[in-house]
């Protein structure tokens, strides 16, 4: 199967520009992930989609941040207005159950979009 | 050792030794368990998963052990390959959750 795409691999702005990341989960997978990973830490949830309806938004900075997924499918996220600590690889993720990750259920990752804020 | 920033734990091994990766959990409630790979410019990739009920549990060349008494999680990889040179991350399900919480993770180095 194909896996998760993501787009763009790379995007350098400048602080308090905005920018959109593109994320094309695996094919029939009900739940989208989008994780913020700085460099040397691991992957922090940012927001979490049960088909289009967000599950869980509680670590989003909803003050620049936003996400939707409006069919169910692709999603998109957007930095507006980019802070200099935003600089990060944002991870797209997606899983086929919707209920508790469990075996047979990881998630799978994209490969991310490497975002430098200057 | 414990990372901060920049500074991920380290192993170097030889070719063809083991290795152990190790990582602590702070939350008993959690209940599932997965050990994912990351190749620099790559996303994580799933190896092995454990869940709470089990202690062991094996697959091709990896084995993940699992202490809920001091909650701690380890990876062993067999016969060390160049290829599995790595950032491995632990990640935990906290307690019939569906999302996962990741670790710091540790840098492996596999030296020829």
């Amino acid at each position: 199967e194909a896996g998760v795409a993501q787009s763009p691999r790379y995007k350098i702005i400048e602080k308090r520009q905005s920018v959109a990341f593109w994320c094309n989960p695996i094919s029939g997978h009900a739940t989208l992930y989008w994780y913020q990973q700085i460099l040397g830490q691991g992957p922090k949830l940012l927001i979490q989609f049960q088909n289009n309806g967000v599950v869980d938004d509680s670590q989003l900075p909803k003050d620049r941040f936003s996400a939707e997924r409006l069919k169910g499918v692709d999603s998109t996220l957007k930095i507006q207005p980019a802070k200099l600590e935003d600089s990060a690889v944002y991870l797209c993720a997606s899983r086929a159950n919707r209920g508790q990750i469990a075996p047979n259920s990881p998630l799978h990752f994209g490969n991310g979009t490497r975002l430098t804020v200057t | 050792g414990e990372s901060v920033g920049l500074h991920l734990p380290t192993l170097s091994v030889q070719e063809g030794d083991n290795s152990i990766i190790n990582c602590a959990y702070s939350n008993s409630a959690s209940d599932y368990f997965i050990w994912y790979k990351q190749e620099s410019g790559k996303g994580p990739q799933f190896i092995i998963d454990i869940r709470s009920n089990m202690d062991k549990r094996q697959g091709q060349r990896v084995t993940v052990l699992l202490n809920k008494t001091v909650k701690h999680l380890s990876l062993q990889i067999a016969a060390t390959q160049p290829g599995d040179s790595a950032v491995y991350f632990c990640a935990e399900n906290r307690g019939g959750g569906n999302k996962l919480t990741f670790g710091t993770g540790t840098q492996l180095k596999v030296e020829l």
